[in-house]
């Protein structure tokens, strides 16, 4: 399995402030994404990377930003907290084009990471 | 835009039997990827099968297999001999064969398992 976890595992924080999970991988894939899980809406893409600093929005990123200053480690960062944010928040990495790795082909995700955001 | 859509919010079987969930999706591209992931209560995502557009021949993993209607847009998953250790939520996903590598998902089927 390729190397990818994710921080803090659960959060609770208050609404207002400013939250940033991070996504860690040790296998030097090229893409990183983020994802939320909500009941009823599966999961929706946040923002992704297809390298350092080269980031773009997914059909969710209204009050998100990401960074990537390295090729291992894609943050996500809610500015400014909402009620609306809470969810299950989930990093992957795409092992599509890595051809070093055939038995890897697909994506991997991180184990998530829980966000109540009171 | 691509979607991808499962019309089965809950499905169950019985250990032992047969069940297929259901998955569609509108893409106008010809080349592109599908997947089923499995997510256990642990919350964990896990690839069950994967197939590539260009193949006609429907892919299978043991008890897993897909029907892949490439016309009608269709990518059901058959489970058979359903074990209790399959009950999860079922998710159909859409990869773009173009570069942007996004995956798409449905928004999942929950299996139950009765034994």
């Amino acid at each position: 399995d390729a190397g990818i976890t994710q921080s803090p595992r659960h959060k609770v924080t208050e609404t207002g402030t400013p939250v940033t999970l991070r996504c860690h991988q040790t296998e030097n894939h090229r893409y990183m994404y983020w994802y939320r899980q909500d009941p009823g809406h599966g999961l929706r893409l946040i923002h992704y990377s297809y390298g350092v600093k080269d980031t773009d929005k997914g059909e969710v990123s209204d009050g998100y930003s990401v960074s990537r200053s390295k090729t291992e480690d894609f943050l996500l960062t809610l500015e400014s907290a909402t009620s609306s944010q809470t969810s299950v928040y989930f990093c992957a990495i795409s092992t599509l084009r890595d051809r070093e790795t055939p038995t890897n082909y697909g994506y991997t995700f991180g184990s998530g990471t829980r966000l109540t955001v009171v | 835009a691509q979607t991808v859509t499962q019309s089965q919010p809950e499905m169950s079987v019985q250990e032992a039997e047969t069940v297929t969930l259901s998955c569609t999706y509108d893409t106008s591209e010809s080349d592109y990827y599908l997947f089923w992931y499995k997510q256990p209560p642990s919350r964990q995502m896990i690839l069950v099968i994967r197939q590539e557009a260009y193949k006609q021949q429907n892919a299978t993993e043991n008890r897993f297999s897909v029907n892949f209607q490439k016309a009608a847009k269709s990518f059901s998953l058959k489970i058979s001999d359903s074990q209790l250790g399959d009950a999860a939520m079922y998710f159909c996903a859409y990869r773009s064969g173009e570069n942007t590598d996004k995956l798409i998902f449905g928004t999942g089927t929950r299996l139950q398992v009765f034994p």
